[in-house]
């Protein structure tokens, strides 16, 4: 079955520390994995992506890596701004069949403090 | 350029009562998708389109229909609303297929009572 796990559910975490989200994930055929970021009352954005023969990608502050031989991502963010604060979304797609199918894990809802 | 569109932002329906949800978006994508978000579900795609005129299910389709009669308009139909449509509703699209970057609207809180 096709799955996306993520982890924490959420993190707190003080102004300009750095952290680390965790996805892991059972999808067959992999074909891409992308970070979302998904402020309060607003829709996700894309934030990167993660083809199967790239290990580290970066965004500015954010750096995601990807181990596809143990099938998990991670999101790390350096030196934490209070804009930070927002639910970050890890969705994997599986190519099959010409179809392309998506599957979204629940996000970890992060809080940065002053 | 305006992105992905939605209206209403927010709507109060009362059990049985009917709506639609309007996304526009003018970025001239193929694509485009309905879903629904709940607290602790994730975002769970509901219908989606793959290009003017066609339309197919997602994986929870009941209760709702969808229509896309024009490239950048993707309508959501509430037939009969029932207190379990309660969610924040997001339309999005994407240039080519679903592995492609989507691109999401603000979202739209509906409330059944």
């Amino acid at each position: 079955k096709n799955q996306v796990e993520q982890s924490p559910q959420s993190l707190i975490i003080l102004e300009g520390k750095n952290c680390t989200l965790q996805c892991n994930y059972t999808v067959s055929p992999f074909s891409n994995l992308r970070w979302y970021k998904q402020d309060t009352g607003r829709g996700p954005v894309s934030l990167t992506i993660m083809t199967f023969s790239e290990n580290t990608k970066s965004n500015g502050r954010y750096t995601a890596t990807l181990d596809a031989d143990t099938k998990q991502s991670s999101l790390h963010i350096t030196a934490s701004q209070l804009s930070d604060s927002a639910s970050y979304i890890c969705v994997v797609s599986a190519t099959m069949n010409r179809d392309d199918k998506i599957i979204f894990g629940k996000g970890t809802r992060l809080h940065i403090l002053p | 350029n305006a992105g992905v569109t939605q209206t209403p932002k927010f709507r109060v329906l009362k059990t049985g009562q009917s709506m639609t949800l309007l996304c526009a978006q003018d970025m001239n994508h193929e694509y485009m998708y309905w879903y629904r978000q709940d607290p602790g579900m994730g975002l769970r795609l509901i219908h989606y389109s793959v290009g003017e005129g066609t339309t197919a299910k997602g994986e929870v389709p009941d209760g709702y229909n969808v229509s896309r009669l024009k490239k950048q308009n993707f309508l959501l139909g509430l037939e009969s609303a029932a207190p379990s449509q309660t969610s924040v509703y997001f339309c999005a699209s994407s240039y080519h297929t679903r592995a492609y970057e989507q691109y999401f609207g603000p979202g739209t809180r509906l409330t059944v009572t």
